[in-house]
């Protein structure tokens, strides 16, 4: 268990309206990361941060911003969500093995967006 | 740029049946290989991984084999059960890395 906490676990707005999920992890690892995930595209990082208030876009990071003010808490925020954001994110973080960090990606529960 | 491929689902195949799920990959450098379970409902879990060349990684009856000369990490388990039905993710992490690729995910159902 990775200690990772994600929430909402489920929400359904409405177009045009502000979304934030919220990650949250009680291990102290550097390393965070949103994915989204859709039929047919496996998953696909919109952004990811390598300490308080570094962060850096992925492949999908059009019409989403982050931020990490605190290593325990990596925020997901859609300005204006749109239909095209309806999907399963998922927040992950890198592995470390004592001051070492691993290769591997921990995975939280998951956050199902529907935006109508 | 880095990129894994990996086989079409859906499978389904019967309970105690021989599985396989072929993945290939594409990177610069010498990338770590893992593969990722997803059950209904639940984020992904790490099954097994493999950081060089020739290494085998295992778990709960799943293996795969970092192959570098086929460029390859197929998942095979000799004798699926009902609770192995999920989805599989082969994936890698690259030279540089602070980057994942996935693959596009293959569902398995095990029928009784």
């Amino acid at each position: 268990d990775a200690g990772i906490t994600q929430s909402p676990r489920h929400k359904v707005t409405e177009t045009g309206t502000p979304v934030t999920l919220r990650c949250h992890q009680t291990e102290n690892h550097r390393y965070m990361y949103w994915y989204r995930q859709d039929p047919g595209h496996g998953l696909r990082l919109i952004h990811y941060s390598y300490g308080v208030k570094d962060t850096d876009k992925g492949e999908v990071s059009d019409g989403y911003s982050v931020s990490r003010s605190k290593t325990e808490d990596f925020l997901l925020t859609l300005e204006s969500a749109t239909s095209s954001q309806t999907s399963v994110y998922f927040c992950a973080i890198r592995g470390t093995s004592g001051t070492r960090i691993t290769g591997e990606l921990f995975f939280g529960e998951g956050s199902r967006l529907t935006v109508l | 740029g880095d990129s894994v491929t990996q086989m079409e689902g859906p499978v389904t195949l019967s309970e105690e049946a021989f599985l396989t799920i072929n993945c290939t990959y594409t990177a610069t450098g010498y990338p770590s290989l893992f593969w990722y379970v997803q059950y209904p409902g639940e984020g992904l879990q790490l099954l097994l991984k493999a950081t060089k060349a020739d290494d085998k990684g295992s778990n709960k009856g799943f293996e795969a084999t970092y192959r570098k000369e086929t460029t390859s990490f197929h998942l095979e388990k000799g004798s699926v059960q009902v609770s192995d039905s999920a989805v599989y993710f082969c994936a890698l992490s690259g030279f540089t890395g602070n980057q994942f690729y996935f693959g596009t995910g293959t569902s398995l159902t095990v029928i009784p």
